[in-house]
This record gives C-alpha cells, structure tokens and sequence, in this order.
C-alpha cells in the first residue's frame, strides 16, 4: 500500500522567515496531495490541495509544490506568524471511491517564535 | 452548516469493556471514514464507508473492531474487549462525492482512554 514520509518532525523558524515540509510518497497512482493543520486539541483542517495534474498552487501566504517524478511534494509557508503554530500534516490518496483513504505523513510540528 | 460532529468527546473506560463512538457526517456527504491517531503519531486510515457499505475496512486493525453505517448518515465504531493500546483519538471524516472535489472534513474526534 501507499507509505507517506514526512520530515522535519519539528520546526522552529522565527516570525517573517519561511517554513518547508517536504514529505514523500511510494505509490505513483495517488493523485491527491492535501496538507492539514492541526493545533492543539483541534481537528485537522485543510489548508491547501493539489492534483497530479499541477505542479503548484498557491493561497496567499501558502504554496504546494509537486514532482511526479521523484513522488515528491512540498509545503511552503511565507512570512510566518504565531499562529501558524501548529503541526501539519501531509497526505496522499489516489482519488475517488474506495482510493480515496487518506494516508497521512507523522506530522511536523512547526513553532514560529517571535 | 454544521460541520461533522462526534460524541462522546472524551471516553475513559476499563480494560475489557466495550465501547460505541459515534460519528455525524456533514448532511448530504456520502463518504464517511474512520482514522485513529495516537498520541504524537499520524492519522491511521481504519475504515471507509459510501453510503452504508463499506468496501474498505483494510485499516481495522483486530477482529474486536467493528462499524455500521445507517440511512447513509450516522456511523458507529464499536471496539469489543478494550486494550490499553486502543487508546488514541479516533477521528470521523465526511466527503461529498464527486470526481473533482476530494476534501475530507474531519469532525473534533473522541478522545478514548483505556485504563
């Protein structure tokens, strides 16, 4: 089955630098890249998706990169904030249906200090 | 809307006891999931629901693992015979079908604890 890695398992960048999660997948059919947030005692919310027809997409502050080839994908964050604060995770699936399970890189814990 | 809720929000039982988590999809979502994560780790995919089947249930991970899908809406994960590694925060997700659109919406989880 799919096996997502994630890394670095924790980040501390200073407020205004950028953050980079990269994180790795095995199965080259997974078509479906979303990256979720989560802080502390909450649910994981989306930030941002993208397809395998793309190879980037960006929201503001927040980018996602992906190499096909290399099975590699990438969250950029700019101009970091405090609330930023939270750990994110990376996800791959291969779509709709029964492909559509999530599965989930461990996580990075991201802190922004001031 | 409202978005997906689960109950109870945290469960504290015994070891060997049963336990019933219920989920609440967002209305209208057929796809339903089920995932676990424990403490410091990912989200572990357990099982998959469209409409009241489940077609994948790879993820379980022991036979004391069970769920149900009724009227296409609420889902029910049912854990027989609690071990102490059963404690983790088991997350509800819900989807609307459709080719294009793949976000899952996660509900706040149930916190379970086994003694």
């Amino acid at each position: 089955g799919e096996n997502v890695e994630q890394h670095p398992s924790t980040l501390s960048v200073q407020e205004g630098d950028s953050a980079v999660i990269k994180c790795t997948y095995s199965d080259s059919a997974s078509n479906y890249f979303p990256w979720y947030k989560q802080e502390l005692g909450k649910r994981p919310q989306l930030i941002i998706d993208i397809r395998s027809n793309v190879g980037e997409k960006k929201d503001q502050r927040i980018a996602v990169t992906l190499n096909k080839t290399a099975k590699h994908f990438s969250l950029h964050i700019t101009e970091t904030q405090p609330e930023d604060s939270a750990v994110y995770f990376c996800a791959a699936s291969k779509g709709t249906g029964t492909a559509s399970k999530l599965t989930f890189g461990t996580g990075t814990r991201l802190q922004v200090t001031l | 809307g409202a978005g997906v809720s689960q109950s109870p929000s945290n469960k504290v039982t015994e070891k060997g006891k049963d336990v019933e988590l219920r989920c609440d999809p967002i209305s209208g979502h057929t796809a339903l999931y089920w995932y676990r994560q424990s403490l410091g780790q990912g989200l572990e995919f357990l099982i998959y629901f469209q409409g009241n089947s489940a077609p994948d249930k790879s993820g379980l991970p022991s036979d004391r693992f069970s769920a149900e899908r009724t009227g296409g809406s609420v889902s029910t994960l049912t854990i027989q015979r609690t071990q102490q590694e059963d404690s983790a925060v088991y997350l509800c997700a819900s989807r609307t079908q459709g080719a294009s659109y793949n976000e899952q919406f996660f509900g706040p989880g149930t916190r379970l604890t086994v003694l």
